[in-house]
This record gives structure tokens, C-alpha cells and sequence, in this order.
């Protein structure tokens, strides 16, 4: 089926360290691939997406590519600040047998920065 | 603002009482979802609406039932055959039915719990 699968946390780094998440999926067909985060006590918010093979997502300083031959789609940051401490999930889009596509999340990886 | 609200933040439910989560948006989105969220369970999808009337189950439907009246409305409800019914609820919006690329927008949540 389809699934994904994420580094479990807690990943802690200082500030200005260097992040990588790491994220792979099992899915059928080519599916779009996205990172959410969410801050303590609120929904998640969409940080970046990519549709098709190659595509790089990027958005505030993170960046992650769309690789096929490795079904993978790991999150990457160069310099993390105390701000970016909050849980990030990998998610696919999946086509249901509605028609419709909704989306598959993983377990989420939680990111402390300390200062 | 336009945005996703969800209400109450928190909510307590009895033994064998049903209870009903609002959500409403003002996006003029198309789609409305329903997540729930347990710690290191990541989110897993409840029900799903592309249109007014119009609902689908999703990967944990039992115990739930939902209603789509109005574009703007797509109250939950935790039944009593809901056995297992404390955690974070999460309702989401899209622009359109999905398709596969769509951002999903999410309210702030609903964190229920059993008395």
C-alpha cells in the first residue's frame, strides 16, 4: 500500500547547524510529495511540495527533491534557527477508490534547536 | 481573515455520550477533511468531502459520522462506538476535489478528551 516513513525524533541540533530529515514512501504511481510543520498547539501548515521527479521544493531556507530512484524526499535546512523547533511530517498523495486523491502522513519528527 | 475555525480548543466526553466537533471555513474551499492525531501516530485521515452532500470515508471512519450541508461546514461526530476516542483533532480545507497537488489549509484543532 502506500505509506511513508520518517527518522524518528527528537532530532536536536544548536543553531546554525545543518538539517536533514529523512523521509521515504512506498507508493503507487507518481505521486506529489509535501513537508508540513506544525508549531506547538496549532494545525499543521504546508512548508513545500514537489509534483514530479526532480522537482526541488523550497521554501524559508528548507529544500527537499523529489527522487524517484529512491522513493525518497528528505527535508534539508543549511542553517536552523531556535524558530524552526516544531514537529515536521512528510506526506504523499494517494488516489482513493473515490477518484479522489487525499493525503498519506507520516509519523511526524519533532526538531529541537537550541540556542 | 480568511481561515479554518475549529471549536471548542478542548472538549470532555462522558462514557457513551456522542459529542460534535465544529469546523468552518470561509476559503470558499471545494474539500473538507477530518485528521486525527495521537502522539507518534502522525495523522490519520477520518472522512473526506470534495462536494456539498457529498462524503467519503477514510481510513478510520468507524466510529465517527460526519455531515456536509452547507460548502462551509463539516461538523464530526465521536459516537459512543467510538472506543478510543482522546486526541487531537485536526479539519483541514483544499481549493478543489483532490487531484493530487492540491495545499491543504488546517484549523487549530480540537483536543478531546474522556472523562
Amino acid at each position: 500500500g502506500n505509506s511513508v516513513t520518517q527518522m524518528e525524533g527528537p532530532v536536536t541540533l544548536s543553531e546554525e547547524a545543518f538539517l536533514t530529515i529523512n523521509c521515504t514512501y512506498t507508493a503507487t504511481g507518481y505521486p506529489s510529495l509535501f513537508w508540513y510543520v506544525q508549531y506547538p498547539g496549532e494545525g499543521l501548515q504546508l512548508l513545500l511540495k514537489a509534483t514530479k521527479a526532480d522537482d526541488k521544493g523550497s521554501n524559508k531556507g528548507f529544500e527537499a527533491t523529489y527522487r524517484k530512484e529512491t522513493t525518497s524526499f528528505h527535508l534539508e535546512k543549511g542553517s536552523v534557527q531556535v524558530s524552526d523547533s516544531a514537529v515536521y511530517f512528510c506526506a504523499l498523495s494517494v488516489r482513493r477508490n473515490s477518484g479522489y486523491s487525499t493525503l498519506t502522513f507520516g509519523k511526524g519528527t519533532m526538531l529541537l534547536v537550541s540556542p | 481573515d480568511g481561515g479554518i475555525t475549529q471549536s471548542p480548543k478542548y472538549l470532555f466526553r462522558k462514557e457513551g455520550q456522542n459529542v460534535t466537533l465544529s469546523c468552518e471555513q470561509n476559503l470558499n474551499h471545494d474539500a473538507m477533511y477530518w485528521y486525527r492525531q495521537d502522539p507518534g501516530q502522525g495523522l490519520r485521515l477520518i472522512y473526506y468531502s470534495q462536494i456539498v452532500n457529498d462524503f467519503q470515508k477514510g481510513d478510520i471512519a468507524e466510529g465517527y459520522s460526519v455531515s456536509r450541508e452547507k460548502k462551509e461546514s463539516f461538523p464530526l461526530t465521536v459516537t459512543s462506538a467510538q472506543k478510543n476516542p482522546t486526541a487531537f483533532y485536526l479539519c483541514a480545507s483544499s481549493i478543489r476535489a483532490g487531484q493530487g497537488g492540491e495545499k491543504l489549509f488546517f484549523g487549530s484543532g480540537t483536543q478531546l478528551s474522556v472523562l
